[in-house]
């Protein structure tokens, strides 16, 4: 069965540099969630999008900016990135009415130098 | 953890034995499921549990809500090697889709 995508899967930036990650969902699914997970941490949800419409919104930083395109597909901006953002970003989706559970991608690794 | 804590942080056990992990949370939820995390990689969904209910099975797996203690937890029986891995669990509350995950415990089984 399809899962959810996400690229890249590794990321290496300098500080005050830009990333974009991106997130495809399962075919269907038309809510994607992005969560962060620091080393040795528990993930913390970011952002949420349901048919292109942020539904949500966490502890997300004023750096990060994120928007679900037509296909479903979503993008993670991040900008003037900084040592702490250093992290697993990993995106979900689910389909409407049952957000109960969410499918989770293998995460995209950022380190930040 | 803006969740709760879960408890023990690290579990070590040896295959064949059974393994508990424990979570408790604090706001009213509607649900709370378990997740399993390989190291450094993505996260499984293994159980959900509705507020309604206190006890659920999927195969070797069994869950417990208590919700009066806001506690729940997931019981492993006869674990292997392959289930060496971070438990995550994650409550879902009323008007909101969003998971809020607890800390985690670090289990390992040793064949």
């Amino acid at each position: 069965a399809a899962g959810v995508i996400q690229s890249p899967r590794h990321l290496i930036k300098e500080k005050r540099e830009t990333a974009t990650l991106k997130c495809y969902p399962i075919p269907r699914h038309d809510t994607v969630y992005w969560y962060q997970q620091g080393p040795g941490q528990d993930p913390q949800f970011l952002i949420s999008f349901y048919e292109k419409m942020q539904s949500d919104k966490g502890s997300i930083p004023d750096r990060f900016s994120a928007q679900q395109f037509s296909d479903y597909h979503s993008e993670l901006n991040m900008s003037s990135l900084e040592l702490g953002d250093s992290a697993l970003y990993f995106c979900a989706s689910s389909l409407v009415g049952t957000s109960a559970e969410q499918y989770f991608g293998p995460g995209t690794r950022l380190t930040v130098t | 953890s803006q969740q709760g804590e879960e408890d023990p942080q690290a579990l070590s056990i040896q295959e064949g034995e059974n393994a508990t992990m424990n979570c408790s949370y604090k706001t009213s939820i509607n649900n709370l499921q378990w997740y399993r995390q390989n190291s450094g990689r993505g996260l499984v969904h293994l159980i959900l549990i509705r507020s309604n209910e206190r006890e659920k099975h999927s195969g070797r797996l069994r869950v417990t809500l208590d919700t009066s203690k806001k506690s729940s937890s997931l019981l492993i029986t006869a674990s292997r090697a392959a289930d060496t891995a971070s438990y995550f669990c994650a409550t879902q509350k009323g008007g909101s889709e969003k998971l809020v995950f607890g800390k985690g415990t670090k289990l390992t089984v040793n064949p």
